[in-house]
């Protein structure tokens, strides 16, 4: 059973346009979601997280939107640059109360920026 | 200093050999992970280790191996692979893994190949 399901598989974008990358959840008790970005050859590096009790956090060119009621979250990416071209995990995990749970991922989104 | 270090880099093994994977971390982290992640996939949860204890073993098998022997130290000993185990190895740390959603610090990875 997928516990967060993302998408688009992937996406090409014009440099100076908006990226938008969605997930969706299915288990209440998340309470934490981090986006991560990935380049090849690299682990997964931490872009911007949210808790449920927002609805938007805007970090510089990146955005996330917060739909508790859907169980949806998207990250938007501003003036899209070349350098953004990476793999987009969203991701969630939960207060278990007394131990690391780690994170369940969702299968990333492949972003390509054209110049 | 903010890294998780990992060593090797990258690893050929035959199916009878016995090799270890080593991370390392230097932040004062007091939970680390081991993750499996398969080309354009995402990573896949293996264990989990909470103040040197492991706390979380994600049903894998016994031919991996984990072992946590200081807060800083993080092995994965290999024995047995199948070609099927050939992946990259992520490690990564959090402050304290004591059930608040904290950033997770990811390792480059060692890219497995098992022949």
């Amino acid at each position: 059973q997928q516990q967060v399901k993302q998408s688009p598989q992937s996406l090409i974008v014009q440099k100076g346009g908006i990226s938008i990358i969605n997930c969706a959840y299915e288990n209440t008790a998340f309470d934490y979601f981090p986006w991560y970005q990935q380049f090849p050859g690299k682990g997964p590096a931490l872009l911007i997280a949210i808790r449920p009790d927002v609805s938007e956090k805007k970090e510089g060119r990146f955005t996330i939107s917060f739909n508790k009621s859907a169980k949806q979250f998207s990250l938007h990416i501003m003036d899209s640059q070349p350098g953004d071209s990476a793999t987009y995990f969203c991701a969630a995990s939960r207060d278990s109360g007394g131990g690391a749970d780690g994170l369940t991922f969702g299968k990333g989104t492949h972003l390509i920026i054209q110049p | 200093d903010t890294e998780v270090t990992q060593t090797p880099k990258h690893l050929v093994m035959g199916m009878t050999n016995k090799k270890s994977l080593k991370c390392e971390q230097h932040m004062g982290h007091r939970a680390m992970y081991w993750y499996k992640q398969k080309a354009k996939k995402p990573p896949e949860l293996m264990f989990v280790y909470s103040y040197e204890k492991l706390s979380i073993n994600e049903s894998v098998p016994s031919r991996f191996s984990p072992e946590c022997p200081n807060s800083s130290l993080l092995n994965l000993h290999l024995h047995a692979l199948q070609p099927e185990d050939s992946a990259l190895y992520l490690c990564a740390s959090s402050r304290s893994g004591q059930g608040v959603n904290e950033k997770l610090f990811f390792g480059s990875g060692t890219q497995l190949s098992v022949l």
